[in-house]
């Protein structure tokens, strides 16, 4: 079976540009979270997905942020503009049910200059 | 406010020195209590989930309990490949996960 999957693993952007990153899945789980930790903090929540549906978007810090998952597969978080407090690792996870522990892809890491 | 703090934040043991982690927790209405282990540039990987006081599971050299205010990692003779950030986590209302800061953990053959 394959994990979480995410690119870019690295991305390096100016302040004020725009980044996507991108997760899929593993095959089959419905529930798709995005998380990050930034330099020195834990791993913060931002969102989750059921299927294409946003079932929980507290965590998302500000408009800046925007994220999708058209067709209930794989999802994208882009950044737009990106600002320095931004930089950190963006981490995706999938679960089968909602009860499971989750899987992590093994992150992006954004860096803002 | 929900909270979840680690201890120590790093551990330093030699190879078959059995040790202890600690995850203190503060959240009402626990919907489940989970560990991972985090290796240099992976995503985190589950290793358990524990529901209630007195629940305890146990992976090779791995066993994590369960009280009201505390769960427990124990790491039993442990050997160089156990060496690796683990993080803790609860799940209270919603179902996103709240994650404590880690305790790195360094074995030394």
């Amino acid at each position: 079976e394959a994990g979480v999957t995410q690119f870019p693993s690295h991305s390096v952007i100016e302040k004020g540009q725009t980044v996507t990153l991108r997760c899929d899945p593993i095959s089959g789980h419905d529930n798709l979270y995005w998380y990050r930790r930034v330099m020195g903090k834990e791993i913060k929540f931002l969102l989750h997905f059921v299927k294409e549906s946003k079932q929980d978007e507290s965590g998302m810090p500000n408009n800046r942020f925007l994220a999708e998952r058209t067709g209930g597969t794989y999802s994208t978080l882009k950044v737009q503009p990106a600002e320095l407090e931004d930089s950190g690792v963006y981490f995706c996870a999938s679960s089968q049910d909602r009860n499971y522990g989750y899987t992590f892809g093994s992150g992006t890491r954004l860096t803002v200059v | 406010e929900d909270q979840v703090t680690q201890s120590p934040e790093a551990l330093r043991l030699q190879e078959g020195e059995s040790s202890s982690l600690n995850c203190s927790y503060t959240v009402s209405g626990l919907r489940g209590l989970f560990w991972y282990r985090q290796d240099p540039g992976k995503g985190p990987e589950f290793l358990f989930t524990l529901y209630s006081a007195g629940e305890e599971k146990e992976k090779e050299r791995l066993k994590a309990t369960l009280t009201k205010k505390e769960s427990f990692l124990h790491i039993t003779a442990p050997k160089p490949e156990d060496s690796a950030t683990y993080l803790c986590a609860f799940k209270a209302a919603g179902n996103k996960l709240t994650f404590g800061g880690g305790t790195r953990v360094l074995v030394k053959p």
